[in-house]
């Protein structure tokens, strides 16, 4: 009953390759987000998506893209991995801020 | 440019005493407050919240007060209990497609 998912859980690829990571949701919440998390920073936002097809950056969005076709899953690219991208990422889901986020496990990603 | 602040890394308490988590923020703009515990290997999870317009908000031995005119909100856990040991983060927003986190406490509850 997680209601979100992420996939992979755990990742590890070279500098330079391509990654992509899904979040998929079964709530049909209007909102879905992409944070990171690193040591001495909390969790800082990538990019959000406010409906199928309508995105936007956050406050780390460089070297990432997103897409939503679907209500359900919301992908996150690395267009050219860096070692700066290693990170664990989750994805968020809400249907108002005043419900909270609701987090998936998250993906370790590792840039080798 | 970090707008949320959580100022202690870390925090240890007795079992059955009062665990108090604070944060500061500075952005005026920030009307909607929350609290998010996170444990090892999971995705953070929603604990309370509070609105700019009221000053406590309590649910069960978790209570959050907020004091606009200091940009200060704590985050009071009585009593502590060993499974409380988590991560808390703070977090802040003033829309639906930001919310800004702080960098997280990690509290530690001894038997």
């Amino acid at each position: 009953d997680a209601g979100i998912t992420q996939s992979p859980r755990h990742k590890v690829t070279e500098t330079g390759t391509p990654v992509t990571l899904r979040c998929h949701q079964t709530e049909n919440h209007r909102y879905m987000y992409w944070y990171r998390q690193d040591p001495g920073h909390g969790l800082r936002l990538i990019h959000y998506s406010y409906g199928v097809k309508d995105t936007d950056k956050g406050e780390v969005s460089d070297g990432y893209s997103v897409s939503r076709s679907k209500t359900e899953d919301f992908l996150l690219t690395l267009e050219s991995a860096t070692s700066s991208q290693t990170s664990v990422y989750f994805c968020a889901i809400s249907e108002a801020r005043e419900y909270g986020y609701t987090f998936g496990s998250g993906t370790r990603l590792t840039v080798v | 440019d970090q707008q949320v602040k959580q100022n202690s890394p870390s925090l240890s308490v007795q079992e059955g005493r009062i665990s108090i988590l604070n944060c500061d923020y500075t952005n005026s703009m920030f009307d909607y407050f929350l609290w998010y515990k996170k444990y090892p290997a999971e995705g953070p999870t929603f604990l309370i919240s509070i609105s700019s317009i009221k000053d406590k908000n309590e649910d069960g031995r978790f209570t959050v007060f907020l004091n606009k005119s200091a940009k200060h909100l704590s985050l009071h856990i009585v009593p502590s209990q060993p499974g409380d040991s988590a991560v808390y983060f703070c977090a802040a927003s003033y829309n639906n497609n930001d919310m800004r986190f702080g960098a997280g406490t990690r509290l530690t509850v001894k038997p």
